[in-house]
């Protein structure tokens, strides 16, 4: 079955840029939305955005000035770019496929990125 | 946008049955019908248990289940078991900002 596996760094400075891969096995990326969506520690769910196997994408308005997702149907993967970060982006990211509108039905363990000098 | 409202905790006796309520405006779970609920267990990644206000994924326990009034949306969980303890988020599509989540309710099961 479809798995979605996220790796990057954990531990990114203060005005530095936050990259994350997330790679998908088991079925092909040329289909689907892929999204990612973070949870501060102790905290709620916030979709950050989607890419679509085309390459466009869709960003939340409160983020859309510092990400960029992007795909690479080749690798069979899509990536989250995040710039200017600070300890308010200190999160555990996850990547998600959708199933149909605003729903994700597959995704990835999370992984923990921390944001400190 | 803000976060839809839900309840931050409720709590069950084993086999019982709960109900989770998730309250936003006529912009998303009133105007559409793409409300979906997640489980999360500590140190996990949510789970889709819900989708598109009543639709059950397959190998989801049909002891979940979904439904939509107005502007609220609620998950009922019947024959409540030690494994149901865990959060719950409910989400819907938005004009807004593509899909907005509630602020989670911890389920206690006593």
């Amino acid at each position: 079955q479809v798995q979605l596996q996220e790796s990057g760094p954990g531990l990114v400075k203060p005005s530095e840029t936050l990259s994350l891969t997330c790679a998908v096995s088991g079925g092909s990326i040329s289909a689907y939305f892929w999204n990612w969506i973070r949870q501060p520690p102790g905290r709620g769910l916030e979709w950050i955005g989607y890419v679509y196997y085309s390459g466009n994408a869709n960003y939340s308005p409160s983020l859309n000035r510092r990400v960029a997702i992007s795909v690479d149907t080749s690798k069979n993967q899509f990536s989250l770019k995040l710039n200017s970060v600070t300890a308010a982006d200190t999160a555990v990211y996850f990547c998600a496929r959708g199933v149909t509108t605003a729903a994700f039905d597959i995704w990835g363990q999370g992984t923990m990125v921390t944001v400190s000098s | 946008q803000s976060a839809l409202t839900q309840p931050a905790s409720v709590s069950g006796s084993p086999g019982q049955s709960i109900t989770i309520s998730c309250t936003g405006t006529s912009s998303d779970i009133g105007g559409y019908n793409y409300v979906s609920w997640y489980q999360q267990h500590p140190g996990k990644a949510p789970k889709l248990m819900i989708y598109d206000v009543t639709n059950r994924p397959s190998g989801v326990s049909n002891r979940f289940s979904g439904s939509k009034s107005g502007n609220t949306a609620s998950l009922t969980i019947s024959g409540l078991q030690a494994e149901d303890e865990a959060d719950y988020y409910c989400s819907s599509y938005t004009t807004s900002t593509y899909v907005v989540f509630g602020g989670g309710t911890n389920l206690t099961v006593l």
